[in-house]
């Protein structure tokens, strides 16, 4: 199966400031999609986004897929963005799936 | 309904025993997957059920885990004899064409 990795892992920010995370796969993906998982774990879906561009607010996402990645950007960001973003994509005719191994961000006062 | 909707939402149970875990789907919502999330960890790949096609069951872990699914209607996860391994928040999750909708999980504890 396909391997997703995510960067970096672990991330502060004082609040205001921007940020770019990425997602990498180790195989052409269909179906790309970004999540956020709050501090109380429910699991928000931010963007479908197989390729191209786009923005929602503070956030966009931008994915090649042509290169095999997705970047998520957070502008101008909040204490509420805190938590854990992932990215999750399948392959082909593959049904499942695939998780990232996260980013879990920090926003501070 | 407005969104997935699992329950429990905590379940703790003896080592050895039983559990149901069951999971609403989105009304229409003809896909639904399982997964697994150990504290602090990402999320693991259980089951995927598309409309009446044989499931995806490359995910589960151990032959005490099973689940079942009618149609296009709700699901239900057990896992027998539960280790203590089996701790974790079981997370469900619908769509009807590609972007994946979350309940809020169910929380097991085993003791």
């Amino acid at each position: 199966g396909i391997q997703v990795e995510q960067s970096p892992p672990d991330l502060i920010l004082q609040e205001g400031a921007n940020s770019t995370l990425r997602c990498n796969f180790s195989d052409s993906v269909n179906n790309l999609q970004w999540f956020h998982q709050n501090p109380w774990g429910q699991l928000i879906n931010l963007f479908y986004i197989p390729s191209g561009t786009k923005q929602n607010g503070r956030l966009s996402a931008t994915t090649v897929a042509t290169e095999r990645y997705s970047l998520l950007y957070i502008s101008s960001s909040q204490t509420t963005d805190s938590g854990v973003y992932f990215c999750a994509g399948n392959t082909g005719t593959a049904s499942k799936l695939t998780f990232g191994t996260g980013t879990r961000l920090q926003v501070t006062l | 309904g407005a969104g997935v909707s699992q329950s429990p939402s905590n379940k703790v149970t003896e080592k050895g025993k039983d559990v149901e875990l069951r999971c609403d789907p989105i009304s229409g919502h003809t896909a639904l997957y399982w997964y697994r999330q150990r504290l602090g960890q990402g999320l693991e790949f259980l089951i995927y059920f598309q409309g009446n096609s044989a499931p995806d069951k490359s995910g589960l872990p151990s032959d005490r885990f099973s689940a079942e699914r009618t149609g296009e209607s709700v699901s239900t996860l057990t896992i027998q004899r539960t280790q203590q391994e089996d701790s974790a928040v079981y997370l469900c999750a619908s769509s009807r064409r590609v972007e994946a909708f979350f309940g809020q999980g169910t929380r097991l504890t085993v003791v």
